[in-house]
């Protein structure tokens, strides 16, 4: 069965400050890795994806992620945090089976102090 | 107006009611899904549907239902709804995943249930 660890709850970081949140997860075959952004009272989002290829992704809001197959990890990072990243984080899995299953973390709370 | 939309947006009902939360989209997918939001959990596969005659069961089902009633429309039902069941829910979309499409969801807004 596969499955995404986030192993912190929450991630306090100061404005201006880089920020990083933890992903590790657990797949059979090839990892489709995805990360998800929720503010407050919103669906979440799209952030970005790994699929096959560079490492290191970028995506929105000057986000990026650096996958490691050796330490099953996909950590999401970003050079200098601002207040208005403040949300709940989510990494996901996907399998390549015919469903497409996807596997969610339960979420780290990021809060960006000014 | 958003992509996948989602009524009601808030609700509060009493147990052993019937409740059906709605969800439409206008992004063409044939893939719609609906999920559970509680604290710490993070999110749970309730129902999941590839196209209108393709319904499946997610990993939470019991004491839901589903009908797809078009391409567009996906709606989850609580046949008698019970407190445990107050949660955030989720509708989603997705394309099948292929070439540069590789099957990223799209969320809708979220329906609040309160069962008291």
């Amino acid at each position: 069965a596969q499955s995404v660890a986030q192993p912190e709850d929450q991630v306090n970081v100061a404005e201006g400050n880089p920020l990083t949140v933890k992903c590790t997860y657990s797949v059979s075959g090839n990892p489709y890795l995805f990360w998800y952004v929720q503010y407050p009272n919103r669906g979440l989002q799209f952030l970005l994806k790994y699929i096959t290829g560079d490492n290191l992704v970028k995506g929105s809001y000057g986000f990026e992620a650096e996958f490691n197959k050796s330490q099953t990890s996909f950590h999401l990072k970003k050079p200098s945090a601002l207040v208005s990243d403040s949300a709940l984080y989510f990494c996901a899995v996907r399998d390549e089976g015919g469903y497409q299953k996807v596997t969610f973390g339960t979420g780290t709370k990021l809060q960006v102090i000014p | 107006d958003a992509d996948v939309t989602q009524t009601p947006r808030n609700r509060i009902t009493k147990t052993g009611k019937r409740i059906m939360l709605e969800c439409s989209q206008t992004k063409g997918h044939d893939r719609m899904y609906w999920y559970r939001q509680d604290p710490g959990l993070g999110l749970q596969l309730i129902y999941y549907s590839f196209d209108v005659k393709d319904i499946n069961k997610g990993e939470i089902s019991d004491g839901y239902s589903v009908s797809r009633q078009a391409q567009a429309k996906f709606s989850l039902s609580l046949e008698s709804a019970i407190p445990n069941q107050t949660a955030l829910y989720f509708c989603a979309t997705s394309d099948p995943g292929q070439g540069p499409n590789t099957g990223e969801l799209f969320f809708g807004e979220g329906s609040r249930l309160t069962v008291l």
